[in-house]
């Protein structure tokens, strides 16, 4: 069985860089079948995909967040990061991970259960 | 970016009943269109992809079709275990897009 687990801080300042990491069991992110997404959500608003890395280390990200995103992977801890520069309170959500296929990297199965970040001073 | 509206906002049917979610692009996608539900507090879950192709396990009271701009999810018979929300997505193009969501109370 796929799962996927988020952790990171659940509060961060404004200004301040936010850094979520993805741990995958069951899945190895070494298999070039999958990409590693990233995906957000506004409490009671929609969805926002953020970007996906791949194991050959290429990467998409959202052009709304480009300057600002990053992501990597560690293969040896089987999991993958997310960095969010220069945060403000837009971007307090709730962070999901989640794992795509080569047919389509964004169609997310399965997801993290998600982890709510908040900006706040 | 392609614009994904899903209509309507809301709804409310009974155990049973039939219903039907909108989708539409702001622009022609195929049938590059995933459909997710998510309840409250949960993380979505994937339930249809390439527009109308049901994921593992997912009842076959689910259906979708469509292609290009216009897509539609139907439930043929509600479950109370139904409820939540419903998004659609496209992969279309970057970057990914997500519909609104259509909130349904069972």
């Amino acid at each position: 069985q796929v799962q996927l687990q988020e952790s990171g801080p659940g509060l961060v300042k404004p200004s301040q860089a936010l850094s979520l990491t993805c741990t995958v069991s069951g899945s190895s992110i070494s298999n070039t079948d999958y990409y590693w997404n990233w995906i957000r959500q506004v409490p009671g608003k929609g969805l926002e995909w953020i970007g996906y890395i791949h194991h050959s280390g290429s990467t998409y990200y959202n052009p709304s967040l480009k300057s600002r995103v990053s992501m990597s992977s560690d293969t040896s801890k089987n999991t993958f990061s997310l960095k969010l520069n220069s945060l403000t309170v837009a971007d307090t959500a709730v962070y999901f991970c989640g794992r795509g296929n080569k047919i389509a990297p964004g169609w997310i199965d399965p997801w993290g259960q998600g982890t709510l970040v908040t900006v706040s001073s | 970016d392609i614009q994904m509206t899903q209509s309507p906002s809301s709804l409310s049917a009974s155990v049973g009943a039939r219903v039907t979610i909108y989708c539409r692009a702001s622009q022609g996608i195929g049938i590059w269109l995933a459909w997710y539900h998510q309840r409250p507090g949960k993380a979505p879950r994937l339930l249809i992809t390439s527009a109308s192709v049901l994921q593992s396990g997912v009842p076959s009271r689910f259906i979708g079709s469509g292609s290009g701009t216009a897509f539609t999810l139907t439930i043929s018979s509600l479950q109370p275990e139904d409820s939540g929300t419903y998004f659609c997505q496209h992969t279309s193009t970057f970057p990914y897009t997500f519909g609104q969501g259509t909130k349904l109370e069972i």
